[in-house]
């Protein structure tokens, strides 16, 4: 248990329909992270917000839509998405964001499955 | 885009063995971490070393790093069969303060 939670585990969806992942911290930290892993590639950064706001976007396809209502609270919004982007999202938070980014703690990934 | 890059891609020991993995980077970092990830899970955090350190011990785990070949190392002494896992470097990028993942180095430990 890292304090780090996701939900769903597993989500299958098709290319037309609407999902939200949903990531939850009560670590008190100030940032979170949406990154995704596919098969033998490595962690790709999609989504840095820091204190509520977005400060990275890593040319992101807009099918994917970060929110982040508060600091303890991150979503992962998806529509008409692609079976390329079939993969384990992964959501972690750390105590600050910047030059003295220290450890990421990790929620246990969202598997989705796109059909 | 990628960051770190693990060596080798894949390691099968014996149980007692040492295992030593290493991590290539392109820009300067504040930071380099290590982190395990059992297959299907969450990643965990290991080990935090700041680019003005050189080498850093926890436990059975020892890291190098040096900056001046943007490298390091981990080393995992006396291996456990519960070692077995994938690991990765992060790197915190000076530039962007960035937490870039390579692809990892998937460690086969064998009782």
């Amino acid at each position: 248990e890292t304090g780090v939670t996701q939900t769903p585990r597993h989500l299958v969806m098709g290319m037309t329909n609407k999902k939200s992942l949903k990531c939850e911290q009560h670590l008190g930290h100030n940032a979170m992270y949406w990154y995704k892993q596919s098969a033998k590639k490595p962690l790709e950064l999609m989504f840095v917000y820091s204190l509520e706001e977005r400060v990275e976007n890593n040319s992101v396809p807009s099918r994917f839509s970060p929110e982040c209502p508060n600091s303890s609270h991150l979503f992962l919004h998806l529509h008409t998405l692609q079976p390329e982007d079939s993969a384990l999202y992964l959501c972690a938070s750390s105590q600050e964001w910047g030059r003295h980014t220290g450890e990421l703690f990790f929620g246990e990934g969202s598997r989705l499955t796109v059909l | 885009s990628q960051q770190g890059e693990e060596d080798p891609q894949a390691l099968s020991i014996q149980e007692g063995e040492n295992a030593t993995m290493n991590c290539s980077y392109k820009t300067s970092i504040n930071n380099l971490q290590w982190y395990r990830q059992n297959s299907g899970r969450g990643l965990v955090h290991l080990i935090l070393i700041r680019s003005n350190e050189r080498e850093k011990h926890s436990g059975r785990l020892r890291v190098t790093l040096d900056t001046s070949k943007k490298s390091s190392s981990l080393l995992i002494t006396a291996s456990r069969a519960a070692d077995t896992a994938s690991y990765f470097c992060a790197t915190n990028q000076y530039n962007n303060n960035d937490m870039r993942f390579g692809a990892g180095t998937r460690l086969t430990v064998k009782p």
